[in-house]
């Protein structure tokens, strides 16, 4: 299967200041990102559906202005977490589909990054 | 409204048991059902998919059985073991292509040896 890479793999930040995710394809072009939020022990809360080269789609009730979501090439895309607050920490995970010429139907995810704002 | 349900949050099973874990949805018509495991602080892998015009797959000891009229599929480990402990996901895709799939909560499942 494909590989899909995210960094920083934990992050501790100060309230008030920001943090960048990325999140990198290595070996398929992924024309399509996706960004989840996981809290313990509940299910992936999609936030935002990233495609290349356009605005990020965002989910209801996700403040698109705190969450920027850049998706700059077919293997990289970013998601930043700006002025963080301690009710923003939380796993973040992206993941990956599709793919130019070569079709993904299942999706492959990032390690995912454990975030704590303080 | 729509929903799925993993209706066991946590399963114990003895180990070389066959494990079986259910995914329940409503008001979805799914092209395809995915499952995945996830490990603690890790993103979910992907394990086996079906389509909706497939009744079973297996692959090595896994094997997804899907219902459409009953709307379900289960998910079985024969001979578990206790490298089999995580968190099983269920996951629908109403569409082919890249649209993002819809996550079940999980099911958290420990293999005793």
């Amino acid at each position: 299967g494909a590989v899909v890479s995210q960094h920083p793999s934990r992050v501790i930040c100060k309230s008030g200041t920001s943090v960048k995710i990325e999140c990198r394809s290595l070996d398929f072009q992924a024309t399509t990102m996706f960004w989840y939020r996981q809290f313990p022990k509940q299910s992936l809360m999609l936030m935002a559906t990233s495609n290349e080269g356009s605005k990020a789609t965002y989910e209801q009730g996700v403040e698109k202005d705190k969450f920027l979501i850049n998706h700059a090439s077919l293997t990289l895309s970013t998601l930043t977490v700006t002025s963080a607050h301690p009710e923003d920490s939380s796993f973040y995970i992206c993941s990956a589909r599709g793919g130019s010429g070569r079709k993904y139907t299942e999706a492959f995810f990032g390690q995912g990054t454990r975030l704590t704002v303080v | 409204s729509q929903k799925i349900e993993q209706n066991s949050e946590a399963l114990n099973i003895q180990e070389g048991k066959t494990a079986t874990l259910t995914c329940n949805y409503t008001n979805y018509s799914p092209a395809y059902l995915q499952w995945y495991r996830q490990d603690p602080g890790r993103g979910p892998v992907f394990l086996l998919l079906i389509r909706e015009n497939e009744k079973e797959k297996r692959k090595e000891r896994l094997k997804v059985t899907f219902d459409t009229t009953l709307k379900q599929s289960l998910f079985h480990i024969t001979a578990s073991q206790p490298a089999d402990s995580a968190t099983y996901l269920c996951a629908l895709d109403e569409r082919t292509g890249n649209t993002p799939l819809v996550f079940g909560k999980g099911t958290r499942l420990s293999v005793i040896a």
